[in-house]
């Protein structure tokens, strides 16, 4: 099956830095997700990315979708504690509604 | 989280029991889909379901689960005789429609446990 590489898998950083976290695949993606997943809840839609190319932001938070459609970033401009959390990328093929998951990066904020 | 209902949010179950999960989609959503997560993995792919029509179940396990969607009610995802490899989180996400363009959002899971 398909394959996304997410990194990094963990993230350990001070409050007010920026992060930045990327997603590779092996094979073309008609859309790309950003979510977030605290602990013990369900994944929250971030960011929606529908054209190769697309930069899209969402406050502290901006996305690209890269132009050969194989991979996406996400970054997070100075970070507070609130941050914390799993951050998984989601592709979406085209013609498919399946979404295919990277491994998700663990973000910590250290005091 | 976006509408999407789930429940139970914890089960608890013996080994060979049955478990049965619901999801209520966002309103005026009719695509719903299952995915599983295992402790420290990404969410993986179960089934696709239309209103009491299964779309892609390339992702279910070949025996023991089962899904559906019916015309009236929650979407069901149901284990039977589970085992304690089946514990995990189920997540059930909805879209308004079926084509790549339309965003999928997610429940908050139903924790299954199997002792």
């Amino acid at each position: 099956g398909q394959q996304l590489n997410q990194s990094p898998q963990s993230m350990f950083i001070q409050e007010g830095e920026d992060v930045s976290m990327n997603c590779t695949s092996s094979s073309i993606f008609n859309t790309w997700l950003w979510y977030k997943q605290d602990p013990g809840e369900g994944p929250v839609l971030l960011i929606a990315l529908y054209k190769a190319g697309e930069l899209t932001s969402n406050g502290r938070l901006t996305a690209q979708f890269g132009i050969t459609r194989k991979d996406s970033f996400l970054n997070i401009s100075a970070s507070i504690p609130s941050d914390v959390g799993i951050y998984f990328c989601a592709g979406r093929p085209f013609g498919n509604e399946k979404l295919t998951f990277g491994t998700g990066t663990r973000l910590t904020i250290i005091p | 989280n976006a509408g999407v209902m789930q429940n139970p949010r914890h089960l608890v179950r013996r080994r060979g029991q049955e478990a049965r999960l619901r999801c209520s989609p966002m309103k005026g959503h009719s695509h719903v889909y299952w995915y599983r997560q295992l402790p420290e993995e990404g969410l993986k792919f179960m089934v696709y379901l239309q209103k009491e029509n299964i779309i892609d179940e390339s992702g279910m396990p070949k025996e023991r689960f089962s899904a559906e969607f019916p015309k009236e009610g929650p979407s069901i995802l149901r284990i039977q005789q589970v085992v304690r490899g089946d514990s995990a989180a189920y997540f059930c996400a909805s879209s308004l429609q079926g084509d790549s363009g339309n965003t999928i959002y997610f429940g908050e899971g139903s924790w299954l446990t199997v002792v």
